[in-house]
């Protein structure tokens, strides 16, 4: 099973600055990889797919990148509503079955 | 409005065993894995397994083999997960998702979450 990396575990950032969040496969995924945001007592959102690719609705201020092993969520410029949970997941379907990165948490600095 | 519906809370006794539904529409059945996925307390999420009922396909965690079961009934579009044995660490609000796959083996990214259920293992 595909061991995926989030970090940092907490990130603090302040309204209007920008925020980087990594995660890292234990192998290869090409770039089958998506990104969720989680508030308290919600289910995910999709924000990202295909590594890059913003879901309908998605602000322009998220952006994805990589690809291989190694992948980064951006969030250019962080309006309130964006501190969150945020979790990659792999769907590579080799070897058999997904798996989610531990999750970064987005808080007000 | 699209959406999937999960079934309600549960508690239960550790040992036993505990069946989650997750209806979804015709068109989601047809064109989509469903997808399991928990998460503990104050935890991160975690893949239980996936099912594409048009296809039959299951796949599932390697980190639950064999107390899990997904299926799927294509003539009411409702996908269960029965989790077995149960333990006071299966305490955990489960999810049911949806992603569109690619072909009877393969599925995306999940574009669809139901609104959860919480499971208590409790003595």
């Amino acid at each position: 099973e595909i061991l995926m990396t989030q970090s940092p575990a907490t990130l603090s950032v302040s309204p209007g600055e920008r925020a980087t969040l990594s995660c890292r496969a234990s192998q290869s995924i090409s770039s089958n990889l998506a990104w969720y945001q989680q508030k308290p007592g919600q289910a995910p959102r999709l924000l990202i797919y295909g590594a890059s690719t913003r879901a309908t609705g998605v602000p322009g201020r998220f952006s994805g990148s990589g690809s291989g092993t190694e992948f980064t969520l951006t969030i250019s410029s962080l309006q309130s509503e964006d501190f969150a949970v945020y979790y990659c997941h792999q769907y590579n379907n080799w070897p058999p079955g997904d798996s989610f990165g531990q999750g970064t948490k987005l808080e007000i600095k | 409005q699209v959406q999937l519906v999960q079934s309600g809370a549960e508690v239960k006794k550790p040992g036993s065993s505990v069946r989650v539904s997750c209806k979804a529409s015709e068109d989601t059945f047809n064109s989509h894995a469903i997808t399991w996925v928990r998460q503990a307390p104050g935890q991160g999420l975690e893949w239980m397994g996936a099912i594409i009922p048009m296809f039959g396909t299951v796949k599932y965690s390697q980190k639950s083999p064999g107390r899990v079961t997904i299926t799927a009934d294509k003539s009411t579009a409702t996908a269960y997960m029965e989790l077995r044995s149960l333990r006071f660490e299966d305490t955990a609000v489960y999810y049911c998702a949806r992603a569109p796959f690619h072909d009877m083996y393969l599925w995306k990214y999940i574009t669809l979450w139901g609104q959860g259920t919480l499971v208590t293992v409790s003595s």
